[in-house]
């Protein structure tokens, strides 16, 4: 099994949906972060977590919310996409310092 | 600000012609930086981390090195299998408790046989 697993792997959805991507790790690190990457861009954070009660916006968290609903998982949502939203997005793990930074596979998702 | 920059975007290879990637970084202190692999609709792929101006590490036909400005990925006679995208990020020493990465775009490697 993988050690952060994200769920979908791609989905379409129409503007003003809202949508909830899925990770999980288990790596049994404390730390989970939420990245977006976009063509000539690179990848952006959007949410962090260093625990399930401490949460904090990244450069680009407008649009997005996050919930941490144990150490092993943590979801991101768009309350009401929009097409410029539309980009893969990543979640990561790592431990306290920032060692073993480890990515799932992504969701792709597109906004119509 | 903060920036990471890889060059060349593109690079087109013969199997077996050795070349090499460039990261160059402006960070107010260096934790570590980061090489990943990626390929095509996958999650980057841990490569190495270098930690000090100095330091190598390698893999394979690949070869990180470090110095205070920038650091290379020597590929040695490649493959087509290992053609990706090589994705550059550096972590700041001084970026509070965030530890989060600063990504390049990535050089979009092409391996041909």
């Amino acid at each position: 099994d993988a050690d952060v697993t994200q769920t979908p792997r791609n989905r379409i959805t129409k503007t003003g949906k809202r949508i909830m991507l899925e990770c999980s790790q288990t790596k049994g690190h404390d730390r989970m972060y939420w990245y977006r990457q976009d063509p000539g861009l690179g990848l952006r954070l959007i949410y962090y977590s260093f625990d399930v009660k401490d949460i904090n916006k990244g450069e680009i968290s407008d649009g997005y919310s996050v919930s941490r609903q144990a150490q092993a998982k943590f979801s991101l949502s768009l309350e009401s996409a929009i097409p410029n939203q539309t980009a893969l997005y990543f979640c990561a793990t790592s431990d306290s310092q920032g060692r073993g930074y480890t990515f799932g596979s992504g969701t792709r998702l597109t906004v119509v | 600000e903060d920036q990471v920059t890889q060059s060349p975007e593109a690079l087109r290879l013969q199997e077996g012609e050795s070349s090499s990637l460039n990261c160059s970084y402006t960070v107010s202190g260096l934790r570590g930086l980061f090489w990943y692999r990626q390929d095509p609709g996958k999650g980057p792929e841990f490569l190495f981390t270098l930690y000090s101006a100095g330091e190598e590490k390698e893999k394979e036909r690949l070869k990180a090195t470090l110095t205070k400005k920038e650091s290379f990925l020597h590929i040695t006679a490649p493959k087509p299998e290992d053609s990706a995208t090589y994705l550059c990020a550096v972590q700041e020493l001084y970026g509070g408790a965030t530890n989060k990465l600063i990504f390049g775009t990535g050089t979009l490697l092409a391996v041909q046989p």
